[in-house]
């Protein structure tokens, strides 16, 4: 089975501290998504990335950066998070390889800035 | 451009009843189409997809969907509702090109009354 694992299932920032979100995937699988979820506003993209060290934006980029050093792990970084960040966050992953769309998410981190 | 639409933010049935949650989709061109489930502090798990096989696609937990290209409609559905589906559920459609990304409906929460 494909496990995600992200580092955090709760955390709780203040307002301008730099937070680091992470992502682990154990299924050599070449592309890696950040989604944070809102309430009545489904899923939304924020970074995606295809390959080491790639990165693309996604729909809701502002606020956040991303970093992919090695491929089973990608990172969310919020350089100074804000109270409108607060949110839960979920990675996914996905195998280029198979054709197929289907994604794999992790099980999510729900973080607070106050 | 891809897009979803989940009629009904909030379904609320008996348990042992009919469970009909909506899902139309846009898209140029012939879409992947998917029904996510995210149980409570979770995340999400796939409950089916259809990739232009067969329009009726069966998934976990006896829960189905039917592919209607004319309505650009897939609706998922499951005869007879039990405590344990009582969840929020996500309806998505492939972008169809290199990046692999899904676009999300804003999702639906069932609520199983028993």
């Amino acid at each position: 089975d494909v496990k995600v694992t992200q580092s955090s299932r709760y955390l709780v920032k203040r307002t301008g501290e730099k937070v680091f979100l992470e992502c682990v995937q154990d299924m050599d699988h070449e592309n890696m998504f950040w989604y944070r979820q809102d309430p009545g506003l489904g899923l939304r993209l924020i970074y995606f990335s295809y390959d080491v060290k790639m990165k693309e934006k996604g729909d809701i980029p502002e606020g956040y950066s991303v970093s992919r050093e090695k491929k089973e792990r990608f990172s969310l970084i919020l350089e100074s998070a804000s109270t409108n960040q607060t949110s839960m966050y979920l990675c996914a992953s996905h195998d280029q390889g198979t054709g197929s769309y289907e994604q794999y998410f992790g099980p999510g981190t729900r973080l607070t800035v106050t | 451009a891809q897009s979803v639409t989940q009629l009904g933010s909030h379904v609320s049935v008996s348990e042992g009843a009919l469970v009909l949650l909506r899902c139309n989709y846009s898209s140029s061109v012939p879409p992947y189409l998917f029904w996510y489930v995210q149980y409570p502090n979770q995340g999400l798990q796939l409950l089916l997809k259809y990739t232009s096989a067969a329009t009726l696609v069966k998934g976990i937990n006896g829960f189905e969907a039917e592919f209607k290209k004319s309505e650009t409609s897939f609706h998922l559905t499951k005869p007879s509702a039990h405590m344990s589906d009582a969840a929020e559920y996500f309806c998505a459609v492939s972008v169809r090109d290199s990046s692999y990304k899904l676009i999300f409906g804003s999702g639906t929460r069932l609520l199983v009354r028993p």
